[in-house]
């Protein structure tokens, strides 16, 4: 079966860094997408990763390894907005969005 | 958590037909569901919300009348595309609500008008 991997929640101190793991194992893969969502808002997307290494976007990074089937999200900097849910969601051979359950990162003071 | 199905996973047509989507709550119960649409590695932008047994709350700037939504059941809600054009064209995902923090999400459709 298909299958995506993700801590269903992280505490982080502001101004720290955190980072979010995401496991896949899926039929095929042609890429991966981080979402981030904040409660009763739509998803914002954050990156699209479908060859390895990091991609750094100001405080955000995406990296992705896909021999090890494996990615994360690393969030510096930390900022009480970055409280949020993070998704994981890979595109797999049939172009079909398999996504993480997501992971709730809680930012304290 | 929830699993959610949509069917079908693509669909070419030509333009000016009608497209049913239909998006499954498979093991929960759902009187909310959500549907969006998503361009090439963009945010998924809400279309509306699907509330069981009540007409859906549609965002601004999406049109009801094109975009029919039917949510007669628990387990079902329905997205008709009518008339769709060349830029109807896009991924539609659906998600089911569990509570007001948490969403289960859909595989998407592929629509693709000619």
């Amino acid at each position: 079966g298909q299958n995506i991997d993700q801590p269903t929640e992280m505490t982080a101190t502001e101004g720290a860094i955190v980072q979010i793991n995401c496991t896949y194992q899926t039929s095929g893969f042609n890429g991966l997408f981080w979402y981030q969502q904040h409660a009763g808002e739509a998803p914002t997307f954050l990156s699209y990763n479908v060859l390895d290494g990091l991609e750094e976007k100001g405080r955000f990074s995406s990296f992705l390894s896909r021999s090890k089937g494996y990615s994360y999200l690393l969030l510096k900097e930390l900022q009480m907005k970055d409280s949020a849910s993070y998704l994981c969601a890979v595109v797999d051979s049939n172009y079909q969005l398999i996504w993480g359950a997501g992971t709730k990162l809680i930012i304290k003071p | 958590g929830a699993v959610v199905s949509q069917h079908p996973s693509w669909v070419i047509c030509k333009s000016g037909t009608s497209v049913k989507i239909e998006c499954r709550s498979l093991d929960f119960q759902a009187t909310t569901m959500f549907w969006y649409r998503q361009f090439p590695k963009q945010s998924l932008m809400l279309m509306a919300t699907s509330n069981e047994g009540s007409k859906a709350t549609y965002e601004q700037g999406v049109e009801k009348d094109k975009f029919l939504i039917n949510h007669a059941s628990l387990t079902l809600s329905t997205l008709t595309v009518t008339s769709a054009h060349p830029e109807d064209s896009s991924f539609y995902i659906c998600s089911v609500g569990i509570s007001d923090n948490e969403q289960f999400f859909g595989p998407g459709t592929r629509l693709t008008v000619l």
